[in-house]
């Protein structure tokens, strides 16, 4: 099957628009996370979502940062206003998590390589 | 939220035996503790998960003490392929606080 795919994988704007990133997770996966990793760095949590609880969406960074999802399937990670700072990699995952059919154990998409100029 | 903290690199000739720890002190008893690797421009992947005692599969072993307060990452005979950024994960099985991946252990394999 396939694994977690986000696009697009790169993305080039201008300070000051709006972005939207997507994340296909797998199939089945009730957990969806986001991350964001700034060059040479570790991965900085954004938000959680599970199944249809409410997400946690305790390490958006500011309310600049937003994320749905629908259902158990597609999230959009939505950035109002870009910054210089928001210059990174954007990672989703996904999981089993919360499912007691197996360990949790996230599985990554490749990322979105997100430049603000 | 158990927070770790993990050498921040490491240097290691190819076909040597490479251990990263990985300190949890705060782990809970519902944690479990799952390690990543990251290659450049890759989101990272799983390599192993334990509780307690030791685990081992294809690519890795796992040791962890009775106390659960730190964890160790054994790569046998490293190789240059193996260079990458490894991260060490405490978490419980609901996913809820499965956030915190610190900055890792970058291994760095010289031929």
């Amino acid at each position: 099957g396939a694994g977690v795919s986000q696009s697009p994988s790169n993305k080039v704007t201008e300070k000051g628009k709006d972005v939207e990133l997507r994340c296909d997770p797998i199939s089945g996966h009730t957990a969806l996370y986001w991350y964001r990793q700034r060059l040479g760095q570790g991965l900085e949590f954004l938000i959680y979502f599970q199944g249809n609880s409410a997400p946690d969406k305790s390490g958006l960074p500011s309310d600049r940062f937003s994320a749905e999802r629908t259902g158990e399937s597609v999230s959009t990670l939505t950035i109002q206003r870009t910054q210089q700072e928001d210059s990174a990699v954007y990672l989703c995952a996904s999981s089993l998590a919360g499912t007691g059919l197996a360990k949790n154990i996230q599985y990554f998409g490749a990322g979105t390589r997100l430049s603000v100029l | 939220l158990a927070k770790t903290t993990q050498p921040i690199s490491m240097d290691s000739y190819e076909g040597q035996e490479v251990n990263i720890t990985c300190s949890h002190n705060n782990i809970a008893t519902n944690d479990y503790i799952t390690w990543y690797q990251q290659f450049p421009s890759q989101g990272p992947r799983f390599i192993i998960q334990g509780y307690k005692t030791k685990v081992t599969n294809e690519v890795a072993s796992l040791f962890i003490p009775a106390d659960r307060k730190s964890s160790t990452l054994s790569l046998p005979r490293v190789s240059l392929s193996d260079t990458a950024v490894y991260y060490c994960l405490v978490a419980d099985q609901t996913g809820a606080n499965n956030l915190f991946f610190g900055t890792g252990t970058r291994l760095t394999v010289i031929p």
